[in-house]
């Protein structure tokens, strides 16, 4: 069954913290997409990984697909961030995205 | 033009009503999909359409029946609602219906419907 578990399911921090959320997912699972969610608003795909690292701007996302393991880290992390950080994956062979539960990131200034 | 849109951004009904969710994209996207969002939880996959049909269809109860008239349009036919059902409904899109690494998903804001 392919699963994606995300850590942690709640973080606070202070501006200009350095944030890091997890992501670990099943054997089956090709893809990694990192999406943000802020409150009552729609999804917006941050980045689809399927190896390697990706950098937007204060953003990044890492994956090794050996230990089948991803991260998104925030530098300087603003009250702006405050959002919810979703991490999922696809299959190869399917197209349904397969959710983590979601972190909820709470940045205070 | 890169985004999804969906309309209405907001609908209230009642259990008797017939209403209709609308989803457009014009990225020449092959692949569309419906999910529902309860709050604090993640999204659940309802439908999927690729090249225009059905694909997947996830136990949705018959109440729900979407339609795929072109390839930039997705609809979702609302009919004899459950107050359970208010949740805010999401469209999304990708280029190809094919898994992995393929599958970036464009997401719509939503539509948050409330069933009286």
């Amino acid at each position: 069954k392919n699963e994606v578990e995300q850590s942690p399911q709640n973080l606070t921090a202070q501006e200009g913290e350095f944030i890091t959320i997890n992501c670990s997912y099943s054997v089956g699972i090709s893809a990694l997409h990192w999406l943000q969610q802020h409150p009552g608003g729609g999804i917006v795909s941050l980045f689809m990984l399927s190896s390697g690292k990706k950098k937007h701007g204060r953003l990044i996302a890492t994956i090794n697909i050996q230990e089948k393991h991803s991260s998104l880290h925030i530098t300087a992390s603003h009250p702006r961030d405050s959002a919810v950080y979703i991490c999922a994956g696809t299959s190869q062979a399917g197209t349904a995205l397969i959710f983590g539960k979601g972190t909820t990131l709470s940045v205070s200034s | 033009d890169t985004e999804v849109t969906q309309t209405p951004k907001h609908l209230v009904m009642g259990m008797t009503n017939k209403k209709s969710l609308k989803c457009e994209q014009h990225m020449g996207h092959r692949a569309m999909y419906w999910y529902k969002q309860k709050a604090k939880k993640p999204p659940e996959l309802m439908f999927v359409y690729s090249y225009e049909k059905l694909s997947i269809n996830e136990s949705v109860p018959s109440r729900f029946s979407p339609e795929c008239p072109n390839s930039s349009l997705l609809n979702l036919h609302l009919h004899a609602l459950q107050p359970e059902d208010s949740a805010l409904y999401l469209c999304a899109s990708s280029s190809s219906p094919a898994g992995g690494s393929y599958n970036e998903q464009f997401f719509g804001p939503g539509t948050r419907l409330t069933v009286l």
